[in-house]
Parts: C-alpha cells; structure tokens; sequence
C-alpha cells in the first residue's frame, strides 16, 4: 500500500499564531488527499479532501479560512492552521487513495496543541 | 450525509476468546474497511473488502462484506493482548471519500 509521511509529528503553539502539517505521499503519486481531525476518544472526521493543482474541497462546517489547504504536487498536501486557539487543538490526520473505491492509507498523525 | 453505526462501542475479554464488531449504514458502500488504531498514531488497514458477500481473511482476523452492501463486520479468533486498541470500520462510496465509524474500543485481559 501506499507509504504517507505527515510532519511534524507534534506541534504546540501559541494562542494566534499559525502552524503548517505537511503530508507527504512517498511512493505514489495522489491527485487527492484527505485531511481528517480526531478529538480524544472520538472517530476521525474528515475536513476536506485536497486536489493537486485545484481548491480544496471542504465538509459542512468546517472554515475554509481557518484551514488552509494547498496541494502544489502529486506528493505533497498541507494544512495550515491560521490564527489557533486552544479549541483547535486535535490530533491531524491525513490519508492518500489509490484510486476511487479503494483503500486509505494513512499518515501518522500530528498532535496539535494550542497554549 | 452518510452515517455509519459501529457496535459494540468498547468490549473487555480474556485473553483467548473470540471477537466480533459490526457496522451498519442506512447507505450503500462500494468498499468497506476495517483499521485499527493505537493511541498517537494513524489508523493502519487491517481488511479491505470490495464486493459485495465477500469474506476476507487476514490472519486472526476475519471480515465480510454485507450483501446488502449496507453492513460488515469483523472478527478476531484467539484474542491476544497486542490486539488491544481501537477498531474503526469506513465505507467509501462513489469517490475517495471514507466515512469512519465511532470505534470499538477493545481491552483484552492476559
């Protein structure tokens, strides 16, 4: 399966600042990834899917300003968590598909912390 | 939008006995997944499944593809502590897009 790299593992960060999760598809080239965001205890819950060279495509309720999304090539997608509070606080996933109606592969996550 | 419905939510047993989880939808899915979790990592792939009553197995582990295409579940046989951690199943229907269950927490006793 594919092999997804997410950077930085962690992160804390002040209240008002920005931060950037890099995700990295290693042996495939993917048009698409999935940002997901998980709560302690709680299912992952996708944010929006990132389209190589396009916008992003975002859920109900999730702030396209607040989470910035850029995927400039076939192996690299970031999010950018602009102006974090504390309640943006969450463990950050994103995933690659292969081709539609396959399987996600996953990267490993980077646990945000707002201070 | 499309829901998936995970039971049971946690299970405590004994190390050696067997385990079973489900997933219902009020929706159709082209292909089911079963992952698991361990705490401060990514969901890793456990059973992909892509047809309809299919039955897959990987290892201990054991999962099927409803036929109504609304439901799976999972299996594991001869539970051992490693497999504590949490079971999400996903459904993907047309496109890329995966809907997670709320997960099944397991906790096995040596």
């Amino acid at each position: 399966g594919a092999v997804v790299s997410q950077h930085p593992s962690w992160v804390i960060c002040k209240s008002g600042t920005s931060v950037k999760i890099e995700c990295r598809s290693l042996d495939f080239q993917a048009t698409t990834m999935f940002w997901y965001r998980q709560f302690p205890k709680q299912s992952l819950m996708l944010m929006a899917t990132s389209n190589e060279g396009s916008k992003a495509t975002y859920e109900q309720g999730v702030e396209k300003d607040k989470f910035l999304i850029n995927h400039a090539s076939l192996t690299l997608s970031t999010l950018t968590v602009t102006s974090a509070h504390p309640e943006d606080s969450s463990f950050y996933i994103c995933s690659v598909a292969q081709g539609r109606d396959t399987e996600a592969f996953f990267g490993q996550g980077t646990r945000l912390t707002v201070v | 939008g499309q829901q998936l419905n995970q039971s049971p939510q946690s299970m405590f047993i004994q190390e050696g006995e067997d385990v079973s989880m489900n997933c219902t939808s009020s929706s159709i899915f082209n292909t089911w997944l079963w992952y698991k979790q361990d705490p401060g990592e990514g969901p890793v792939l456990l059973i992909a499944l892509y047809k309809a009553g299919e039955l897959t197995s990987n290892g201990r582990l054991t999962a099927q593809f409803g036929i109504t295409r609304k439901d799976s579940f999972l299996n594991i046989s001869a539970s051992i502590p490693s497999d504590v951690g949490i079971y999400f199943c996903a459904g993907r229907g047309r496109g890329f897009k995966t809907i997670f269950g709320a997960g099944t927490r397991l906790f096995v006793k040596a």
